[in-house]
């Protein structure tokens, strides 16, 4: 079993629908990183969260915890978020271990 | 939001040659820096672990004489692929751990095409 997993693995959704993408670790952790990748490569940070939710703009990132489980929403899906979303958790001082990723495909 | 920089972009090189790529934390200091590599449909993998002042520390299976790492101050952070080949050819992307926060940004990458 991964130490992290992410579902779904693929993603299609039309313009406008909200997306939901789930992340389960198995390690205990102070914090999760939320990643997005372009198709050209480019990582970009979205959210580093420790507990409950954080929002920025469209995107939702919520933490439990307990059950070892994170969801990021997207409201309002555009096909400018087509991307794969990663979810990253440190299992060894900073260290990240990285989730298989998210390809999100969003048509208009 | 902080930002980390990479440099160069993309750059092809001939097979044997050596191709140094930089990161740089613009705007935060960074005691430790990591080094990443991404093969196509595949997640990042962990080369080594730069840390300001000391040698690097490498993961297992990364040869260190040919990837080498040096951290000589608090914003810059340098990968060297030397001698090349084209099984090198990869997406390297480093990441900066912010000293006082202890947060992690992650530069755009860096494309190379070994010839």
């Amino acid at each position: 079993k991964n130490e992290v997993e992410q579902s779904p693995q693929n993603l299609t959704a039309q313009e406008g629908e909200f997306i939901t993408i789930n992340c389960s670790y198995s390690v205990g952790i102070s914090a999760l990183h939320w990643l997005q990748q372009h198709p050209g490569g480019g990582i970009v940070s979205l959210f580093m969260l420790s507990s409950g939710k954080k929002k920025h703009g469209r995107l939702i990132a919520t933490i439990n915890i307990q059950e070892k489980h994170s969801s990021l929403h997207i409201t309002a899906s555009h096909p400018r978020d087509s991307a794969v979303y990663i979810c990253a958790v440190p299992t060894s001082g900073s260290r990240l271990t990285f989730g298989e990723g998210t390809q999100l495909t969003v048509n208009p | 939001g902080a930002v980390v920089s990479q440099h160069p972009s993309r750059v092809i090189c001939k097979s044997g040659t050596s191709v140094k790529i930089e990161c740089r934390s613009l705007d935060f200091q960074a005691t430790t820096m990591f080094w990443y590599r991404q093969f196509p449909k595949q997640s990042l993998m962990l080369m080594a672990t730069s840390n300001e002042g000391s040698k690097a520390t490498y993961e297992q299976g990364v040869e260190k004489d040919k990837f080498l790492i040096n951290h000589a101050s608090l914003t810059l952070s340098t990968l060297t692929v030397t001698s090349a080949h084209p099984e090198d050819s990869s997406f390297y992307i480093c990441s900066a751990r912010e000293t006082s926060s202890y947060e992690q940004y992650f530069g755009p990458g860096t494309r190379l095409t070994v010839t």
